[in-house]
């Protein structure tokens, strides 16, 4: 069975500054695709980034970038220059080998961004 | 906005009552997916749907059951409602049967059950 551990329930980070959230996940598959969103109090999910098992570089959207070591099985999200907005909970995810449709989400990292 | 459209927004009801949650996936999307998000048990995937047909089933009660029809909207009917059931439920679609990255997700259905 697929699993995705996020241990930092809670995080703060000072406007500005750069945080990293990690994601560690757990997998036989040999293809697998990992994912990031992020779920603002308002409630929707925003899907921010993904990376797959055989991509060779670290994928990078805009401030936000996945920190992919595969053979410790980490997929951590790094966001630059944080701003207040981007408060929020974030969630990692993973899709597992070919064929299945369902992403299995960690229990999330509460981020606060202090001006 | 995403383009996946969940109606109701809020929903409140008793106990053993039944309700039905809409989904309209985005334009050119053939898949749809449910989530639920409760505080005790997080994100779970319930069920897919690929063009009208059952693709993959989760974490979904006997209790519920869904359907996609033939425009693509999907429904998730939830019967002899329990507090338990009180959740955040999404609906997400993407193009195909598979897919490189996120879907897209709805804004959700808020149920609360009294």
């Amino acid at each position: 069975a697929q699993k995705i551990t996020q241990t930092q329930p809670g995080m703060f980070v000072q406007e500005k500054e750069a945080v990293t959230l990690d994601c560690t996940y757990d997998t036989s598959d040999q293809s697998y695709g990992l994912f990031w969103y992020k779920q603002p109090s308002s409630g929707e999910m925003i899907f921010l980034i993904y990376q797959g098992s055989y991509d060779e570089q670290n994928a990078t959207e805009g401030r936000y970038s996945l920190n992919f070591q595969k053979a410790r099985k980490s997929a951590n999200l790094v966001i630059s220059a944080s701003q207040l907005g981007d408060s929020a909970m974030y969630f990692c995810a993973m899709r597992p080998g070919a064929g299945s449709y369902q992403l299995t989400f960690g229990k999330g990292t509460k981020l606060s961004v202090i001006p | 906005d995403s383009g996946v459209t969940q109606t109701p927004k809020h929903l409140i009801t008793a106990t053993g009552q039944r309700v039905t949650l809409r989904c309209s996936p985005r334009s050119g999307d053939l898949s749809v997916y449910w989530y639920q998000q409760s505080l005790d048990q997080g994100l779970q995937f319930l069920i897919q749907y690929y063009n009208g047909e059952e693709r993959a089933k989760g974490n979904i009660l006997e209790r519920f059951s869904a359907q996609q029809f033939p425009d693509l909207h999907s429904e998730l009917n939830l019967s002899s409602l329990e507090l338990g059931d009180s959740a955040l439920y999404f609906c997400a679609s993407s193009v195909g049967r598979d897919f490189n990255y996120g879907y897209t997700f709805g804004s959700g259905t808020r149920l609360t059950v009294v």
